[in-house]
């Protein structure tokens, strides 16, 4: 199956530093990809889908100032969790598809620990 | 909107046993059905899927599952565990081909020897 790669797997930073995690598809062309939050025991809920080249669009109740979600290219989506706090402490984990009828693969996530 | 139930928070099993996760859906749309498996501190893998077609899905690591649209269901199984199959276990609906995915909150699977 396709590759999907996020980076970096775990980050810990300082309340109020912004982080960013970045998801890149490895082998083939990602038109579509989605950030998911999960918190501890707890199951996957959906950030936000962005498509590349255009805005993101985010689920209610989710932040778009907080978690600026960039598609800039083909290959690479990123995610900025702006002024971090320890309530977004989370495992993040991004998707990505091609086209529309292709599943979407999943990248191993990033563990974010806001201290 | 759709949603998803895994009724089952934790199912422990002995090794070589069978096994079935529940999973129920609403939706007042067409949808896709998956089976996700998740191990500590990792990403998600794919079980299995069921887009059309046969009710009947087999997927990897000799899982399987039903789809029962009257029941709005769909049942993971597997006739015989072994220990790595220790693992969370997550069902998810998309409402067609999008793959924007709503999950189950998850059933942990724990395979005892």
């Amino acid at each position: 199956g396709a590759v999907v790669s996020q980076h970096p797997s775990w980050v810990i930073c300082k309340s109020g530093t912004s982080v960013k995690i970045e998801c890149r598809s490895l082998d083939f062309q990602a038109t579509t990809m989605f950030w998911y939050r999960q918190f501890p025991k707890q199951s996957l809920m959906l950030m936000a889908t962005s498509n590349e080249g255009s805005k993101a669009t985010y689920e209610q109740g989710v932040e778009k100032d907080k978690f600026l979600i960039n598609h800039a290219s083909l290959t690479l989506s990123t995610l900025t969790v702006t002024s971090a706090h320890p309530e977004d402490s989370s495992f993040y984990i991004c998707s990505a598809k091609w086209g529309q009828n292709t599943e979407a693969f999943f990248g191993q996530g990033t563990r974010l620990t806001v201290v | 909107a759709q949603s998803v139930t895994q009724l089952d928070s934790q199912v422990p099993v002995f090794e070589e046993a069978p096994v079935e996760l529940r999973c129920n859906y609403s939706s007042s749309v067409s949808v896709y059905l998956f089976w996700y498996v998740q191990y500590p501190n990792q990403g998600l893998q794919l079980l299995l899927k069921y887009l059309s077609g046969s009710t009947l899905v087999k997927g990897i690591n000799g899982f399987e599952a039903e789809f029962n649209k009257s029941q709005t269901s769909f049942h993971l199984r597997k006739p015989s565990v072994h220990i790595s199959d220790t693992a969370e276990y997550f069902c998810a609906v998309s409402e067609g081909s999008n793959y924007k995915l709503t999950f189950g909150k998850g059933t942990l699977l724990t395979v005892n020897p």
